[in-house]
């Protein structure tokens, strides 16, 4: 199963930034984001879609619907500048390959 | 809070194993509450699964690697381990421990990370 994104998004400071993550039929599976900064480990943003966890802003949220998921994030901030991952599970765990948000 | 902990040589020869562990801290390895997963990341890639422990003892790998992976647990020692058998440098990355609760497909915890290079 193979996760498609966009290798990089470029949003303007306090605009809304868009990621897509598709697959075959991916809104029948749940998907999950992960934002990750230099240097540092990966951090679960959403996970079955469309949940956030304790500690993520509500500014993030999550879509996913027929070949593809969405995680938006509103009001783009400057610590938002990273790179982001898709991922399911199909048999096995899939990542998209990355996208990498830069805050204009 | 679970925490993870990856430990293990920085620098491993072509053709040799490449073990890691990964101490669990904040809870029992074995309780049954979760799943754990190793991943890498080589530099300026993304991420890529290894494999994962049930909290049955059953193990899923990733295809690619199956033949020359092992995943196992410690449980005296409230560790996870991976092994990887003659690697090459394609095996150089960062590898994270990460974990995920029962029954779930999302890893809420990851360790920092260890980076491994395969070089003579």
């Amino acid at each position: 199963y193979e996760l498609t994104q966009p290798i990089s998004v470029s949003v303007a400071l306090g605009q809304t930034a868009r990621i897509t993550c598709g697959g075959d039929d991916i809104g029948n599976t749940n998907v999950h984001w992960y934002q990750q900064k230099p240097g540092l480990a990966p951090v679960l943003a959403i996970y079955r879609n469309d949940n956030r966890p304790s500690g993520i802003p509500e500014r993030f949220s999550g879509s996913n619907s027929e070949n593809t998921a969405t995680l938006t994030i509103s009001r783009v901030q400057v610590e938002d500048e990273a790179d982001y991952y898709c991922q399911v599970w199909d048999s096995e765990v899939v990542f998209g390959g990355g996208t990498k948000l830069t805050v204009l | 809070q679970v925490q993870l902990q990856e430990s293990g040589p920085g620098l491993v020869k072509p053709s040799q194993t490449l073990s890691l562990t990964c101490a669990v801290s904040s809870g029992s390895i074995d309780s049954g509450s979760y799943y754990w997963s190793w991943i890498r990341q080589p530099a300026g890639k993304g991420l890529e699964w290894i494999g994962r422990l049930f909290s049955s003892g059953n193990t899923n790998y990733n295809p690619s690697l199956k033949s020359r992976l092992t995943i196992s647990v410690d449980a005296s020692k409230n560790q996870l381990s991976l092994k990887l058998t003659n690697v090459t440098a394609a095996d150089t990355a960062v590898y994270y421990c990460a974990g995920s609760g029962k029954y779930l497909t999302h890893f809420d915890y990851w360790g920092q990370g260890i980076l491994v290079i395969v070089s003579s």
